[in-house]
């Protein structure tokens, strides 16, 4: 079985532009949740997107935003991009809202 | 708040057992998970604890929980090179994991 998968692995965007990053969960896993992950710290929670909706949302400004689509997968938007923006994005899957969740190996995004 | 700690380094010889500690915040929290990260990846998943539980052991790995103290410990018997990595322990609130900065543990010949 396929894991977790995100792309693309590495990006790299200008100051103001926007980008889009994507994940596939596992197969039969109805919850997908965002991270970023600054380099030397732990991740930060952005969203969780479960049946489609979304159910959580981190301490992120309105110029992220996110999507879950009918087969589960997810798409990750950050507008107006910011060089502090830059970092790891890492998505999440998990059967339910509250199980274990599993991660894909991030989207590494530097902002220039 | 929701400040989960971990001390940042540990060294440990090839061959001995590595613990890494863990203190969280929420006492309501489900599940209690440890991640490893090695250079350039993504997080993956170890081992986690029920909340109603105390001790949970997978092979080399035992997880201890003290819910009194907000405690949770990871033990790695016979530690090997290739556990070289960020350890990362991590609480579930509502909708969210929340991490800890990490701990990072090298292991020498």
């Amino acid at each position: 079985d396929a894991g977790v998968t995100q792309s693309p692995t590495h990006l790299i965007k200008t100051r103001g532009q926007h980008v889009t990053l994507r994940c596939s969960p596992i197969s039969g896993h109805k919850s997908v949740s965002w991270y970023q992950q600054v380099l030397g710290q732990g991740p930060q929670f952005i969203f969780q997107y479960y049946e489609k909706e979304e159910r959580g949302r981190g301490n992120f400004p309105d110029r992220f935003s996110a999507r879950q689509f009918p087969n589960y997968s997810s798409e990750l938007n950050v507008n107006a991009l910011l060089l502090g923006d830059s970092a790891l994005y890492l998505c999440a899957s998990s059967f339910l809202r509250n199980t274990e969740a599993f991660f894909g190996q991030g989207t590494r995004l530097t902002v220039v | 708040g929701e400040d989960v700690e971990q001390s940042l380094f540990l060294s440990v010889r090839e061959g001995d057992s590595s613990v890494i500690n863990c203190t969280y915040t929420d006492s309501s929290s489900t599940y209690l998970y440890w991640y490893k990260q090695e250079p350039g990846a993504g997080l993956q998943l170890l081992t986690y604890i029920f909340s109603n539980m105390d001790m949970k052991q997978d092979q080399r790995l035992t997880v201890l929980l003290n819910k009194k103290d907000k405690h949770l410990s990871l033990r790695i018997a016979d530690t090997q090179t290739g556990d070289s990595a960020i350890y990362f322990c991590a609480e579930s609130q509502d909708d969210k994991l929340i991490f800890g900065t990490g701990t990072r543990l090298q292991v020498f010949p």
